[in-house]
């Protein structure tokens, strides 16, 4: 079985700080992790992904995650929050070699004017 | 640009109406699944085929069947709705193989049983 936690319900951060939204997975074998961001009545938009390789993945927006597989974590980052990036945001794992993927709960960020 | 459209954003329907939520997608994937999203419950799947014709049961099928005629066209059905059914649906694609391990997700259908 594959599951994400998502500890933290919501995230206020003021403009311009830097951010984390934290994310912890289990899975069996090598895994496959993803951010996606929901805007207001919208569906999912894809982030960034970690398959191999350097544990820092950078993707859209200016957001990173950082992989740590003794932590088995993937949390989200960014060095300088805007209003614009408030949103739902939602981690999700996935086994290599298995279709389906698992997401968290999501955590609500709010970047605060 | 590759899209995952959703037939409907809004809909209303009654209490035990049969109800189809229709998915298409243009990037001629394998893989299309249906989640539901609920407030504090996240995304639970509902339903995911992996090929024409071929279905399997997610997380939470009770209530819901599917139809998968084609490649690029994905339903869910509510056989009768009840109140309980009331939520967001999420329809997404995936390939299988290759560099992009992640889903194509439709902007939602949001479904409310009165």
């Amino acid at each position: 079985a594959q599951s994400v936690a998502q500890p933290e319900d919501q995230v206020n951060v003021a403009e311009g700080n830097p951010l984390t939204v934290k994310c912890t997975y289990s899975v069996s074998g090598n895994p496959y992790l993803f951010w996606y961001v929901q805007y207001p009545n919208r569906g999912l938009q894809f982030l960034l992904k970690y398959i191999t390789g350097d544990n820092l993945v950078k993707g859209s927006y200016g957001f990173e995650a950082e992989f740590n597989k003794s932590q088995t974590s993937f949390h989200l980052k960014k060095p300088s929050a805007l209003v614009s990036d408030s949103a739902l945001y939602f981690c999700a794992v996935r086994a290599a070699g298995y279709q389906k993927v698992t997401f968290g709960i999501g955590t609500k960020l709010q970047v605060i004017p | 640009d590759v899209k995952v459209t959703q037939s409907s954003r809004y809909l209303v329907k009654r209490t035990g109406e049969k109800v189809f939520l229709e998915c298409v997608q243009d990037m001629d994937h394998e893989n299309m699944f249906w989640y539901r999203q609920d407030p504090g419950l996240g995304l639970r799947l509902i339903y995911f085929s992996y090929d024409v014709k071929m279905k399997e049961k997610g997380d939470i099928p009770e209530g819901y069947s599917v139809s998968r005629e084609k490649k690029e066209r994905f339903s869910l059905i509510l056989e009768s709705a009840s109140t309980n059914q009331t939520s967001m649906y999420l329809c997404a694609s995936s390939v299988t193989g290759g560099t992009n391990y992640g889903y194509t997700f439709g902007s939602g259908t949001r479904l409310t049983v009165v």
